[in-house]
């Protein structure tokens, strides 16, 4: 079955650990793309990559990292999570790039629930 | 700049339509999109609209597309208690790597 898997679904941490979510995606896909979900916010981009080892800055970057080392996987990293890193994030990935054209339909994965105390 | 803004909520009735609006800022857009995320759940494509068409027609869903005032809807006929969802507008701009979302409307379906 063609999906995006995130990995944990649900994490409660503290302040200050370190930690990664995973995304990994099936169907090849060349762009690959993390969301945090705020209410009364909508969805708001942290990082993007177009390709492997390419990847750039979304609206919120501050205080998260990623990594594009294989294809098929995109991990979110906190160094530092902070309370105000508490949010619904998402993975989502998008054969675009690879298309030519500038339709940017994008899969998502199911979510991942963070909290930090 | 890029700023796109929806109403939160929407309360119908089913067997009613429903129309959610979408107001963008970026005269740019190319494509724009509307996504679904039932609860619990990612979000989903529903359909999406190049921005040389000011209407498309997809079964229940019909998107019409204003590109003079840059206002985008979402029309859901026949409303089901099935289409209960938040609904995002987005659109991308430029060289399309980047997708804007909107803030989501939270469509409620009673009997």
């Amino acid at each position: 079955e063609a999906q995006v898997t995130q990995n944990p679904r649900y994490l409660i941490t503290v302040t200050g650990k370190k930690l990664t979510v995973t995304c990994s995606q099936n169907m090849n896909h060349e762009y690959m793309s993390w969301y945090r979900q705020d209410p009364g916010l909508g969805l708001r981009q942290i990082y993007y990559s177009m390709n492997v080892e390419v990847t750039d800055k979304g609206d919120v970057p501050e205080g998260y990292k990623v990594s594009r080392k294989e294809k098929r996987n995109f991990p979110l990293i906190l160094e530092s999570p902070s309370p105000n890193q508490t949010s619904l994030y998402f993975c989502a990935s998008s054969p675009f790039g690879a298309t030519g054209v500038s339709y940017n339909e994008q899969f998502f994965g199911p979510g991942t629930r963070l909290t930090v105390l | 700049g890029e700023d796109v803004e929806q109403s939160l909520f929407l309360s119908v009735r089913e067997g009613d339509s429903s129309v959610i609006n979408c107001t963008y800022t970026d005269s740019s857009s190319t494509y724009l999109y509307w996504y679904k995320q039932e609860p619990g759940a990612g979000l989903q494509l529903l359909t999406y609209i190049f921005s040389n068409m000011d209407m498309k027609q997809d079964q229940r869903l019909t998107v019409l597309l204003n590109k003079k005032d840059k206002h985008l809807s979402l029309r859901i006929a026949d409303t089901q208690t099935g289409d209960s969802a938040i609904y995002f507008c987005a659109e991308t701009t430029g060289t399309a790597s980047k997708l804007t979302f909107g803030t989501g409307t939270r469509l409620q379906v009673t009997l």
